[in-house]
């Protein structure tokens, strides 16, 4: 049972637009939440995070919203650029330092 | 800085034939470690974490094991593969504090055939 979900297997947006990718999580527990970009056959690296005190997290041209009562985080990336293709990765983590990962929505950004 | 070394990069190995993949880190002491795996569809799936040595818990029942003969050595087995324990397997570090990132390794891409 996924305890966090990204519904959104892909997505693809133009250059120089907004790129908003999804995450849902169903245990209230959680209070840490992460993005990582991946690139083929290599591991993730981390993006940005956003703690369960705050609503939102900025760093340049990522920024992370968190809405704890729908239990839904976004990042937002903003100019959207061709190095930017990438598979994203949510995950969330509680007082356990587990770290469970969704899926993954695949990124295109389109010169 | 801390440095997280992940090998083989890839493997391929035939049913039935024993599986040692080894993950160390770099940098820091009495890190959390993890061993995930990433199949098609589903994301990356936690397999074992470690919060010391000769600590470890799993988290799904399955074909492989994990030891943590020291601080900061990191090892996933199996005795006998099969052909659903292919994937590319990942190993992570984590602080032990609160609120921290995980960060991975290069990754394993293990084909049984």
């Amino acid at each position: 049972d996924q305890q966090v979900k990204q519904n959104s297997p892909s997505l693809s947006v133009q250059e120089g637009r907004i790129s908003i990718l999804n995450c849902d999580y169903t245990n209230s527990m959680f209070d840490y939440f992460l993005w990582y970009k991946k690139y083929p056959a290599e591991g993730p690296t981390f993006l940005i995070s956003i703690s369960s005190i705050k609503d939102k997290n900025e760093d340049g041209r990522f920024t992370v919203f968190l809405n704890k009562s729908a239990k839904h985080l976004s990042l937002h990336i903003v100019p959207s650029q061709p190095g930017d293709s990438a598979v994203y990765f949510c995950a969330a983590s509680g007082n356990f330092n587990k770290f469970y990962f969704g899926s993954g929505t695949k990124l295109n950004v389109k010169p | 800085s801390q440095t997280i070394h992940q090998w083989p990069a890839t493997l391929v190995q035939p049913v039935g034939s024993p599986l040692s993949l080894e993950c160390t880190v770099e940098g820091t002491s009495n890190p959390n470690l993890y061993w995930y795996r990433q199949a098609a569809g589903r994301g990356l799936q936690l397999l074992f974490y470690s919060v010391g040595i000769g600590q470890i818990s799993s988290e799904v029942p399955q074909n492989l094991s994990a030891s943590r003969p020291q601080d900061r050595q990191f090892i996933l087995s199996s005795k006998k593969l099969l052909l659903s324990d292919s994937g590319f397997y990942l190993c992570a570090w984590s602080g032990d504090d609160m609120n921290t990132e995980a960060f991975f390794g290069q990754g394993t891409r293990l084909t049984v055939v």
